[in-house]
């Protein structure tokens, strides 16, 4: 039973144009989501994080947006740059704002091009 | 500041051996969380410690594997008579604690192998 899905195993980007990574959930139980992005042989890297009281949050070229009612986030990276070519994986977990027990998702490949 | 370190970063092991993946969290961090990838796949949660207490370990098998995280020294992720399908990725994290907010700082993770 896959709770966090990401329906888009890759994604290829142009270099300055924005990237939209997209992740949806099924337990309504979730109360915070993460953006941590992978490097070959290398662990996952914090991003970005929403609280479920908020829609949408902000870091310089990454904004997450959440929809509730969908159950559905979204990454957006702008512009993107080569450097940004990895794999990214969404993450839930149920307990408000903490790091505890976080279920991913199987993650999408970012291809930045020139 | 040293980031959170695992070894080995690689480790292979024959069919019935034990496996033992160590754990050293970042520093002041007192909460540390184990997670499994196997190909293709995200990361699974396997076992949340604090110093010396499982806090969670609804993700871990029921048999053959065990963590521990002692007072001194590292966590210490244990798989006795490993098989085949134990071959994954193992991915330690740390957090300074387990509330609000709070990041997870993974390690390299470490490559387990079994021939």
């Amino acid at each position: 039973d896959q709770q966090v899905k990401q329906n888009s195993p890759s994604l290829s980007v142009q270099e300055g144009r924005i990237s939209i990574l997209n992740c949806d959930y099924t337990n309504s139980m979730f109360d915070y989501f993460l953006w941590y992005k992978k490097y070959p042989a290398e662990g996952p890297t914090f991003l970005i994080s929403i609280s479920s009281i908020k829609d949408k949050n902000e870091d310089g070229r990454f904004t997450v947006f959440l929809n509730k009612s969908a159950k559905h986030l979204s990454l957006h990276i702008v512009p993107s740059q080569p450097g940004d070519s990895a794999v990214y994986f969404c993450a839930a977990s149920e307990w408000a704002g903490t790091a505890s027990k976080l279920t991913f998702g199987t993650g999408t490949r970012l291809q930045v091009t020139l | 500041n040293a980031g959170v370190m695992q070894n080995p970063r690689h480790l292979v092991r024959r069919r019935g051996q034990e496996a033992r993946l160590r754990c050293s969290p970042m520093k002041g961090h007192s909460h540390v969380y184990w997670y499994r990838q196997l190909p293709e796949e995200g990361l699974k949660f396997m076992v949340y410690l604090q110093k010396e207490n499982i806090i969670d370990e609804s993700g871990m098998p029921k048999e053959r594997f065990s963590a521990e995280f002692p007072k001194e020294g590292p966590s210490i992720l244990r798989i006795q008579q490993v098989v085949r399908g134990d071959s994954a990725a193992y991915f330690c994290a740390s957090s300074p604690n387990g509330g609000a907010n709070t990041e997870a700082f993974f390690g390299q993770g470490t490559r387990l192998t079994v021939v």
